[in-house]
Order: C-alpha cells, then sequence, then structure tokens
C-alpha cells in the first residue's frame, strides 16, 4: 500500500540548475496535483492533472512546467530554478475530481524539501 | 487575502484535555470543507469531509462542525493524545470544479 510516493525527499540546487520531481501513484486514481507549502500560508496549487496525456494550470503555476505521460506518474519540472521556489512541494491524487457530489479525499505524498541558494 | 483563515495559530494542551480549532472562510459558494491532519515532516491526511447540507461529522476522536450560514467550521478533539500533535488544516473547495483553497493551519501540542 504504496500510495502517493514522491521523489527525492530532500534536494538542493543552486540558482539556475534544472530538477525534476516524480510523483508516482499506486491507485489508479485519475486526478494528480502539485502543491507548495511555504511557511505560514496555505497549500497553494501549482498545476493539476485530470487524467493522462493533460495538464492544466493552478494558482501559482509559473517557472514550473508538468507532464503525465503515464496514468500513474506525475512530474513537475524546474527549468531554471530561483531562491523563491525554495519551498516543501507535495504531490495529491484523487478517484475523481474533489467537489461535494464526490466527497473523495485526496491523498498526499509525503513531499520533496528543496532549498534554492 | 488568504479565504480561508485558521485560528489559533498554535496552541499548547495537555495529554487528556479537550481543544477546539477554528476556521472561518469567505469563499462562496462552496461545494465541501475539509480538515486534514498533517504530521511533522509527513504529507496531510484526510479527517473529515463535510458538503454544505452537512453540520457535523465525526472521526474517532475527531469532531468537526459547519455553519454555512456564517461561514464557520469548528475542529474539536476529545481526550487529546500525544499522536493528535500536528497541524490541522481546513481546505475549502472553491469552484464548480472543486479546486481546494487550504487555511495555513492550526499547530497543535500535546504535552505529557
Amino acid at each position: 500500500n504504496a500510495g502517493v510516493t514522491q521523489t527525492p525527499k530532500f534536494r538542493v540546487l543552486k540558482t539556475g540548475q534544472s530538477m525534476t520531481l516524480l510523483c508516482a501513484q499506486d491507485m489508479n486514481h485519475e486526478y494528480m496535483y502539485w502543491y507548495r507549502q511555504d511557511p505560514g500560508m496555505g497549500l497553494r496549487l501549482i498545476h493539476y492533472s485530470v487524467g493522462e496525456g493533460t495538464t492544466a494550470k493552478g494558482e501559482v503555476p509559473d517557472g514550473y512546467n508538468v507532464s503525465r505521460l503515464k496514468k500513474q506518474n506525475f512530474l513537475l519540472g524546474l527549468e531554471s530554478a530561483a531562491p523563491s521556489q525554495t519551498s516543501v512541494y507535495f504531490c495529491a491524487s484523487s478517484i475523481y475530481r474533489p467537489d461535494g457530489r464526490s466527497g473523495m479525499p485526496q491523498h498526499f505524498g509525503d513531499g520533496t524539501r528543496l532549498s534554492i541558494l | 487575502k488568504n479565504q480561508v483563515e485558521q485560528s489559533p495559530q498554535s496552541l499548547i494542551i495537555l495529554e487528556g484535555k479537550n481543544c477546539t480549532l477554528q476556521c472561518n472562510y469567505t469563499v462562496s459558494p462552496f461545494s465541501n470543507l475539509r480538515w486534514y491532519k498533517q504530521d511533522t515532516g509527513r504529507g496531510p491526511v484526510s479527517l473529515t469531509i463535510m458538503t454544505f447540507s452537512e453540520n457535523t461529522k465525526s472521526n474517532g476522536r475527531y469532531t468537526a462542525t459547519l455553519d454555512a450560514d456564517t461561514k464557520q467550521s469548528s475542529l474539536h478533539i476529545t481526550a487529546s493524545q500525544l499522536s493528535d500533535s500536528a497541524s490541522y488544516i481546513c481546505v475549502v473547495s472553491v469552484d464548480s470544479w472543486g479546486k481546494l483553497q487550504f487555511g495555513a493551519g492550526t499547530q497543535v501540542v500535546v504535552t505529557p
């Protein structure tokens, strides 16, 4: 019962470097999401996907790109890292969209802690 | 300004005591309100989900209430345990698609 697995768990980058965060879920969920969590703020949605091959922008998409080539994987890319992207990144998945009629929860991974110097 | 405000920001309680956390939201309309528990270094885990027509929902020692008229919710923890030490996050579904607005959380510390 792995659920949602994020790799890596920790990473330190230098400004301008690029990297990809990987999210994998084994629950056959259609919907996947990337959030960032900063001190004193709620989680903010970066990008999301409503199915394999689809992606959409969330609340704070600038500086990030995503891909969903396989249903179980959702990748978050930073092309040119900036100190403002220092954060904890969470991936989540859900079987349905999170509106009232489904009432189904999102399942979160344990996060990737990213520091950009 | 965040559309979901939580109070207090943090609190310390003795093991075995009860506590109540507050959530006020300005999102309108909304379809559901959730409470999540986030342990240090872990991802959030769902505790309760309530639609706008529900006014209470329980999950073990956790009881959430919702007043859609005043746009307030509370999470009551009964007979707290050390394992209840965590951040508790209030989340509101903000639109017809259901994108979620997260509060900043209330940090609860349970001491022996």
